[in-house]
């Protein structure tokens, strides 16, 4: 099936560990996207990339990481610089470009992480 | 920098009446608007999008909006609501004013009653 996953669904960590969720999608997307989704604030994005070995800063990338080194994968990582990591985080993919007929995003069913 | 803004928080509907979520954004450029919908403990799903051309545009389950430029809006809209359109909706904007990122609204909540 063509999609989007992100493993694990549940992760739990204890503070002052780094943590990796996964994302991978076999869409052919030029584009990926973490977000952070949390009660009252909808989904804030951490960081983007539109291509392979590139990637920019969204609106909240303190205390995250991420790589882009393959088209299906982007990996973020939770730093334990990250001062309030526990939240629901989203990954996306979409077509690259804006004004074409098709780039809308395509979302991955998500990884809560709870740090204890 | 780019936003969007959805201005219903919360919102609380019997069912048949009719429904308007709005949403304002601010950056020029070039953009495609998205409405996402999230319904409880299911991931986003895309209700309806506008690239171009007929500025109202129709999605699934009878939702459509309606792209107004001067006044950079892009409400949502169902004639009559159904119990099972209870969920959480988002819209969505990228722009080449933007950098091409896909940027969020904080979501609407609506809750249809019987």
């Amino acid at each position: 099936d063509g999609g989007i996953t992100q493993s694990p669904k549940y992760l739990f960590r204890k503070e002052g560990q780094n943590v990796t969720l996964s994302c991978e999608q076999n869409l052919n997307h030029d584009a990926m996207y973490w977000y952070r989704q949390d009660p009252g604030q909808g989904l804030r994005l951490i960081y983007y990339s539109q291509i392979v070995n590139d990637f920019q800063k969204g609106d909240i990338a303190e205390g995250y990481s991420v790589s882009r080194e393959k088209k299906e994968s982007f990996p973020l990582t939770v730093t334990s610089a990250q001062k309030n990591p526990t939240a629901f985080y989203l990954c996306a993919s979409s077509l690259f470009g804006v004004g074409k007929g098709n780039t809308e995003a395509f979302f991955g069913q998500g990884t809560r992480l709870t740090v204890v | 920098a780019q936003s969007v803004s959805q201005h219903n928080h919360h919102v609380i509907l019997s069912e048949a009446a009719s429904l308007e979520l709005g949403c304002n954004y601010s950056y020029g450029g070039t953009v495609n608007l998205f409405w996402y919908v999230q319904y409880p403990g299911q991931h986003l799903q895309l209700l309806l999008k506008y690239f171009s051309g007929d500025p109202l545009v129709k999605g699934i389950k009878g939702f459509e909006a309606e792209f107004i430029k001067s006044k950079f809006s892009f409400n949502l809209r169902k004639p009559s609501v159904q119990w099972s359109d209870t969920a959480e909706y988002f819209c969505a904007v990228k722009s080449t004013g933007g950098g091409n990122k896909l940027t969020f609204g904080t979501g609407t909540q609506l809750k249809v009653e019987l």
